[in-house]
């Protein structure tokens, strides 16, 4: 079935960059998204990339996208301590846009 | 701004009790997903919906059922809980073809003792 995979944890220090990865297996994937969950609330979409793209930049949010080894990353510049959250990541599923697989989640701990 | 909404924050419910867990969405869309949420498992799709009536399974539906009589409401039904179904519920919407994907509900948590 498909997997999306990604570590459970990552401690940074305010100001330094954070980079959060995720490995995806559906090849036929359209978009790929990163959701954010603060604490005790829903998830909200942070930013998006297009398969046929390599890296898309928002403010301090860069996705890179590398389709030979199926993995996205997510860095964060001069990261804050209201990034501190859970990070998703997430494959449309069968190439379809509204059905989506998550990750597991990574938790962003910053540290002031 | 895209509203969704759900029933409770916070459920306590007892083995064996029937429990229903209501989602309501504001911006006309037409596609409706309830999802569980366990740590270290990611979300995980219960149930979703296309369309009113129409309901498709998701991922785990075993213990469950849903109900989309009405476009903006979609309801999830648990027949009898049980301690395995405690978690986190996450309703979430979409209109039929999206570039946005997903808004989410704030969740319910639901323990089941």
């Amino acid at each position: 079935g498909e997997d999306v995979e990604q570590s459970l944890f990552l401690s940074v220090r305010e100001g330094d960059s954070s980079v959060i990865n995720c490995t995806y297996t559906d090849s036929s994937s359209t978009y790929l998204y990163w959701y954010k969950q603060e604490p005790g609330a829903g998830l909200q979409l942070l930013t998006y990339i297009f398969s046929n793209m390599d890296m898309k930049q928002d403010q301090r949010l860069t996705v890179l996208l590398n389709k030979k080894d199926k993995h996205l990353s997510l860095r964060i510049a001069d990261t804050q301590t209201g990034d501190s959250a859970i990070y998703f990541c997430a494959e449309t599923y069968g190439g379809a846009t509204n059905k989506l697989i998550f990750g597991t989640g990574t938790l962003l701990a910053v540290q002031p | 701004d895209v509203k969704v909404t759900q029933s409770s924050r916070y459920l306590v419910k007892r083995t064996g009790e029937k429990v229903f867990l209501e989602c309501v969405q504001d911006m006309d869309h037409e596609n409706m997903f309830w999802y569980r949420q366990d740590p270290g498992l990611g979300l995980r799709l219960i149930y979703f919906s296309y369309d009113v009536k129409m309901k498709e399974k998701g991922d785990i539906p075993e213990g469950y059922s849903v109900s989309r009589e009405k476009k903006e409401r979609f309801s999830l039904i648990l027949e009898s809980a049980s301690t395995n179904q405690t978690s986190m519920y996450l309703c979430a919407s979409s209109p039929r073809q999206s570039l946005d994907t997903q808004y989410f509900g704030p969740g319910t948590r639901l323990t089941v003792l």
